[in-house]
């Protein structure tokens, strides 16, 4: 069955430094995945997704399928980026489901 | 757009008391979904529809029943609401696909508690 695995239930970090959110998933497929993430009392929005390969506010993701990771990076964080972040798995027949990982609480202190 | 919109935002209901929640989208998606958040659990699909007329059990589905009569509408009910439905509801849509997954778009949530 899928899974989403995110370790870290709370990662605080100091404003500047790096911060990597880590990802693992469970599926022996060609996956897709994604990061979500979620403001103070705001909706879930699409942080990225691996296939867009884009660097979206400073955060990357490498696909590792090795591995079976996606781990979210970003070499400075900002108080900004304070929030919820969840990472997301697909499939191939999924209908457009999504298997949500339990999520990680980012806390950027200054 | 307005996007994906959920009526209402709060709500407070007794034990056995029923309530509807209602999910709209206007981005013409074929695809709805209805989470649910809790703390520690992440989010959790409770039922999903694939087009109009058609719906399918998640992850979480015991005591909530759905309906998606028009496109654009996705609704959640709970027929006889307990504690356990305490709980921020989330709805989602996205494009219907070749067959993998595509970004979902979220509402602002309905924060729900069970007295």
């Amino acid at each position: 069955a899928q899974r989403v695995t995110q370790p870290e239930k709370l990662l605080s970090v100091f404003k500047g430094a790096p911060v990597e959110l880590k990802c693992n998933y469970s599926y022996s497929g060609s996956p897709e995945l994604f990061w979500y993430v979620q403001y103070s009392r705001q909706r879930l929005q699409l942080l990225l997704r691996h296939i867009s390969r884009e660097s979206i506010k400073g955060f990357t993701a490498d696909l590792n399928k090795g591995e079976t990771s996606f781990h979210l990076k970003k070499p400075f964080a900002q108080e900004e980026d304070s929030a919820m972040y969840y990472c997301a798995l697909g499939w191939w027949g999924s209908q457009g489901n999504l298997i949500f990982g339990k999520g990680t609480k980012l806390s950027v202190k200054p | 757009n307005a996007g994906v919109t959920q009526t209402p935002k709060f709500r407070v209901l007794k034990t056995g008391q029923s309530m509807t929640l209602l999910c709209a989208q206007d981005m013409n998606h074929e695809y709805m979904y209805w989470y649910r958040q809790d703390p520690g659990m992440g989010l959790r699909l409770i039922h999903y529809s694939v087009g109009e007329g058609t719906t399918a059990k998640g992850e979480v589905p015991d005591g909530y029943n759905v309906s998606r009569l028009k496109k654009q509408n996705f609704l959640l009910g709970l027929e006889s609401a307990a504690p356990s439905q305490t709980s921020v509801y989330f709805c989602a849509s996205s494009s219907k696909t070749s067959g993998s997954s595509d970004t979902q778009y979220f509402g602002p949530g309905t924060r729900l508690t069970v007295l």
